[in-house]
């Protein structure tokens, strides 16, 4: 079946422009997740969804990030005013829901992003 | 403080060498997740393995097996017969009941070089 989609896979921009990057979760997965790793590092949480409700956000680095859900599906990860140190491969991942458990997630290709 | 240790940050061996990748998590949490994930050159996460608190019963899977110890905090992976396939960054990740299992907290990685 089809896995966790991620556009584009590469982006390259100008300091100070916005970026989009998209996650297309599996079908059926209302938790999602967003995640950065930079060049040699482990993975940074950012922010995660269950249906299109975020109820944390304290992982995203600066108001210059944004993440939203609609239809319980496609999420869009919004950096506004590109730095340098956004550079990093930006990661979605997926799971299903259990309350009171955890199921595993699935992650995506990444969106690789320089910012020049 | 890191909830996820990973003291090692690259291990290379030779092919057929067994080779253990530690790591170390810290919660305070009696319900909790425990993760590996594979990350190949290529880039994409692949899950490894899920494991609940409640569940110390070490786990083998072909040539990967798992080390749950409560008493030391620790989810040890070791490779058995390694080869260069098995090249790649191996993150353990850790979800908490108090986060509802909604933040994942991964460690730096350790980069697994085999060579022929």
């Amino acid at each position: 079946g089809a896995g966790v989609s991620q556009s584009p896979s590469n982006k390259v921009t100008e300091k100070g422009k916005d970026v989009e990057l998209r996650c297309d979760p599996i079908s059926g997965h209302t938790a999602l997740y967003w995640y950065r790793q930079s060049l040699g590092q482990g993975l940074e949480f950012l922010i995660y969804f269950q249906g299109n409700s975020a109820p944390d956000k304290s992982g995203l680095p600066s108001d210059r990030f944004s993440a939203e859900r609609t239809g319980g599906s496609v999420s869009t990860l919004t950096i506004q005013r590109t730095q340098q140190e956004d550079s990093a491969v930006y990661l979605c991942a997926s799971s299903r829901r259990i309350a009171g458990a955890q199921e595993t997630q699935y992650f995506g290709p990444g969106t690789r992003l320089l910012v020049l | 403080a890191q909830k996820v240790t990973q003291a090692q940050t690259e291990i290379s061996v030779v092919e057929k060498e067994d080779v253990t990748l530690d790591c170390v998590y810290e919660t305070r949490d009696t319900t909790y997740y425990l993760f590996w994930y594979k990350q190949p050159p290529s880039g994409e996460l692949v899950f490894l393995i899920r494991r609940n608190s409640f569940d110390e019963q070490n786990e083998i899977s072909g040539r990967y097996s798992w080390n749950f110890q409560k008493s030391t905090s620790s989810f040890n992976f070791t490779i058995t017969a390694s080869q260069v396939v098995d090249s790649a960054v191996y993150f353990c990740a850790l979800s908490e009941a108090e986060n509802n299992f909604n933040k994942f907290y991964f460690g730096s990685g350790t980069k697994l070089n085999v060579k022929p």
